[in-house]
C-alpha cells in the first residue's frame, strides 16, 4: 500500500519562506506531486518531481529524494493568497500505475 | 484545450435515497478518471479510478459504485445513502498512458446527507 505524512498546519508571515515536508511509503513509485486547495475549491496542480532534485516554478519549488522517500514544497515570498491547504501525492506503479494517493494536507496560514 | 465538468455542484439528500454524480471530460481521449471524496477539513480519499471503459478499480468498500459508460464519462452512484456519505466529491482526470504527475480536478459536488 501507500501512505504519506505531512504536517497538519504551518503559520508564517507575509514575505517569509515556508517548507512543507512529505514522507511517503509505497511499494512502487513514479513521482511526487503537489497540489494547492483553497477553502471551498478544488485542488490545483503545483508541481511534479519524478527525479531527485529541485524543480522551481516561480515562487514555489519542490524537491525529491527517492532514496530517502522524502520531498518538500518550498513557498517563497509568501503572500496572503497563499493561505490554503497543500497536499502531496504519489502515483502508484505496477498493477496500480493509474492510482494517485494523497497525503492528509498541510494548512498554511499566512498572517500580515 | 481539455476541460472537466461535474454536476450537480450542491445537493442535499435524505438518508436512504439514491445518488448519481456525473463527470465528463472534453478535449482528450481515453483519459484516466477518478472519484475522490473529501470530508470537511480532511484529505482526499480515493474512491474509484478507471484507466479505460469497463475498467474500474474500487479503493474503499462501501455503498458507492462507479461506472464508465463512455470514454469520457464517469458516474458515481449509490442506491441508499448513509449519513457518512456526506462530503465534497471530486472528479479528476489524468493523461492516458503517460507517467505524469498531474491530475485535473472538476469543480466538485458538495453532498449533504440528512
Amino acid at each position: 500500500g501507500q501512505s504519506l505524512e505531512q504536517p497538519s498546519e504551518v503559520t508564517a508571515v507575509e514575505g517569509a519562506i515556508v517548507q512543507i515536508n512529505c514522507t511517503y511509503q509505497t511499494s512502487g513509485f513514479y513521482g511526487l506531486s503537489w497540489y494547492q486547495q483553497h477553502d471551498g475549491g478544488a485542488p490545483t496542480f503545483l508541481s511534479y518531481n519524478a527525479l531527485d532534485g529541485l524543480e522551481e516554478t516561480g515562487r514555489f519549488s519542490s524537491f525529491l529524494s527517492r532514496s530517502d522517500s522524502y520531498g518538500y514544497l518550498l513557498l517563497q515570498e509568501l503572500q496572503m493568497k497563499d493561505s490554503a491547504s497543500y497536499f502531496c501525492a504519489v502515483r502508484g506503479t505496477t498493477d496500480s500505475w493509474g492510482k494517485f494517493q494523497f497525503g492528509a494536507g498541510t494548512q498554511v496560514v499566512v498572517t500580515p | 484545450s481539455q476541460t472537466i465538468h461535474q454536476w450537480p455542484a450542491t445537493l442535499v439528500q435524505p438518508v436512504g435515497s439514491p445518488l448519481s454524480l456525473e463527470c465528463t471530460v472534453e478535449g482528450t481521449s481515453n483519459p484516466n478518471l477518478y472519484w475522490y471524496r473529501q470530508a470537511a477539513g480532511r484529505g482526499l480519499q480515493l474512491l474509484f479510478y478507471s484507466v479505460g471503459i469497463g475498467q474500474i478499480s474500487s479503493e474503499v468498500p462501501q455503498n458507492l459504485s462507479a461506472s464508465r459508460p463512455q470514454d469520457r464519462q464517469f458516474i458515481l452512484s449509490s442506491k441508499k445513502l448513509l449519513l457518512s456519505d456526506s462530503g465534497f466529491y471530486l472528479c479528476a482526470w489524468s493523461a492516458p498512458g503517460r507517467v505524469v504527475g498531474e491530475l485535473f480536478f472538476g469543480e466538485g459536488s458538495r453532498l449533504t446527507v440528512l
